[in-house]
C-alpha cells in the first residue's frame, strides 16, 4: 500500500527556521517525483515545486523559487520542506504528493503550518 | 507566468450532469488532471492526462481538453460529489500550476 505520511503541526514565530518532512513508503521512492503544495487557510492549492528523489533534482514555481527548499533523503524514504526564515504569511496547510503520469495521484495528509509571534 | 481559469462556483442539481471548466492559453497541447478536495482532507486526483480515470473513481467522473479549455463533466451527480475541484496543467515549459478551484454544490 502506498503511504505518504507527513510530519505534525508546527507553531513557530516570525524569522525560525522549519523543516518538515514527508515519509513514502509501498513503492519504489527513488523512482518517482515527490511535489509540494501550499493551502492557505480557505483558499486554493499552490504547486510549490517537486524533486526526484533518484538524482535530487528539482523545480520550484517562481512564485516559491528562493523561499523554501525541497531536499530528498533516499536512504530514508523521505522528503523534506524547508524554510530558513519564517513569515505570517507561511501560515498554511503543506501537502506532498507523489507524482506519476504527470499527475498527482497519491498525497499526504498534510502538515499546519502556524507562524506567529 | 501561465495561468489557470476556472469558475469559482458551479451548482447543480442531483442526478443531473455537472461541467467545471478550466482555461488557459493553449491548453490542449499540455496535460491537464482535475483534484476533488473535501472539507477537512487531502486533495483526490480524479481524472488525469485529460481524459483519464484512476482506479477507484466512478464511471461518472470524465474529462476533455480541447483548445484553450479542459472540462470536468460529472454525469449523475451525486450529494457526495460536493467539494472543491481544481485542474491542474503541467509541460515542460511551464513546470506545473493549479487553476483556482471551483465549489461544487450540489442543491
Amino acid at each position: 500500500e502506498v503511504q505518504l505520511v507527513q510530519s505534525g503541526a508546527e507553531v513557530k514565530k516570525p524569522g525560525e527556521s522549519l523543516k518538515i518532512s514527508c515519509k513514502g513508503s509501498g513503492y519504489i521512492f527513488t523512482t518517482s517525483w515527490i511535489g509540494w503544495v501550499r493551502q492557505m487557510p480557505g483558499k486554493g492549492l499552490e504547486w510549490m515545486g517537486i524533486i526526484y528523489p533518484g538524482d535530487s533534482a528539482t523545480r520550484y514555481s517562481p512564485s516559491f523559487q528562493g523561499q523554501v527548499t525541497i531536499s530528498a533523503d533516499k536512504s530514508t524514504n523521505t522528503a523534506y520542506l524547508q524554510w530558513s526564515s519564517l513569515k505570517a504569511s507561511d501560515t498554511a496547510i503543506y501537502y506532498c504528493a507523489r507524482r506519476t503520469d504527470g499527475s498527482y495521484s497519491f498525497w499526504g495528509q498534510g502538515t499546519m503550518v502556524t507562524v506567529s509571534s | 507566468s501561465y495561468e489557470l481559469t476556472q469558475p469559482p462556483s458551479v451548482s447543480v442539481s442531483p442526478g443531473q450532469t455537472a461541467s467545471i471548466s478550466c482555461s488557459g492559453d493553449n491548453l490542449e497541447s499540455k496535460y491537464a488532471s482535475w483534484y476533488q478536495q473535501k472539507p477537512g482532507q487531502s486533495p483526490v486526483l480524479v481524472i488525469y492526462e485529460d481524459d483519464k480515470r484512476p482506479s477507484g473513481i466512478p464511471e461518472r467522473f470524465s474529462g476533455s481538453n480541447s483548445g484553450n479549455t479542459a472540462t470536468l463533466t460529472i454525469s449523475g451527480t451525486q450529494a457526495m460529489d460536493e467539494a472543491d475541484y481544481y485542474c491542474l496543467a503541467w509541460d515542460s515549459s511551464i513546470a506545473e500550476v493549479f487553476g483556482g478551484g471551483t465549489k461544487l454544490t450540489v442543491l
